[in-house]
């Protein structure tokens, strides 16, 4: 069954980075791209990016320019968002998702369980 | 990038009651839109994408249908396991795939 399971938990100080991590399984990694999405406590959803696993393209959110990267390790499957010059306001639930489906009909169909990143002094 | 727009923003409702949710989209989005819940502590759940097809495993009473800038989901005879938050989410602008703000689902 596919599967994206997501690091743990992590706490930062303001101005450090944090790296998540997400890996796959139960598919073939490299036919899917996987977006990241981030939800502040007790706000909405705010898209941040996406990778081609494939061939490693990356495509970021005009708020995050500049302080996101995002990677992937086909040898393990696994894809990386790292963001750096952590600020309070970063401190959120980041989640992985596969963006399955054909063409016109495509969606966000699997999600990791979320890693919860804080930062705080 | 394209905006969604989703009221009400909370609801109540009682069980077995039918609920409808509307999300519209700042411009035409085609059927290129995906409906999510989301229970607290949880990651979103997959339930209806381009606009109207049920996700596999996903109960019937749950159902979806626009096209263009105006969408709708509903929910007829809600089950306790219904109240949650639903969220809509544009797939039409690669890759900037905009989620709406979301609606809080309460019991009554």
């Amino acid at each position: 069954q596919v599967q994206l399971v997501q690091s743990g938990a992590e706490v930062k100080k303001p101005g450090a980075s944090v790296k998540v991590s997400c890996k796959a399984s139960g598919y073939t990694f490299t036919s899917y791209y996987i977006h990241w999405v981030r939800q502040a406590p007790g706000q909405g959803l705010e898209w941040m990016g996406v990778i081609n696993s494939s061939g490693g393209n990356t495509n970021y959110a005009q708020n995050f320019q500049g302080r996101v990267t995002m990677t992937r390790d086909t040898s393990t499957s696994t894809v990386y968002m790292e963001l750096s010059s952590l600020r309070s306001d970063d401190t959120a639930v980041y989640y992985c998702a596969r963006e399955g489906g054909s063409y016109f009909e495509k969606s966000f169909d699997y999600w990791g369980q979320g890693t919860l990143v804080t930062v705080s002094s | 990038d394209i905006q969604l727009t989703q009221s009400p923003s909370f609801l109540s409702a009682s069980v077995g009651d039918r609920v409808t949710i509307t999300c519209r989209a700042s411009q035409g989005i085609s059927n290129f839109l995906a409906w999510y819940q989301q229970k607290p502590g949880k990651a979103p759940k997959l339930l209806i994408y381009a606009a109207s097809t049920l996700q596999s495993g996903v109960p019937s009473r749950f159902s979806g249908s626009g096209s263009g800038t105006e969408f709708t989901l509903a929910i007829i005879s809600l089950q306790p396991e219904d109240f949650a938050t639903y969220y809509c989410q544009q797939l039409n602008t690669y890759p900037r795939y905009t989620f709406g703000q979301g609606t809080k689902l309460e019991i009554k």
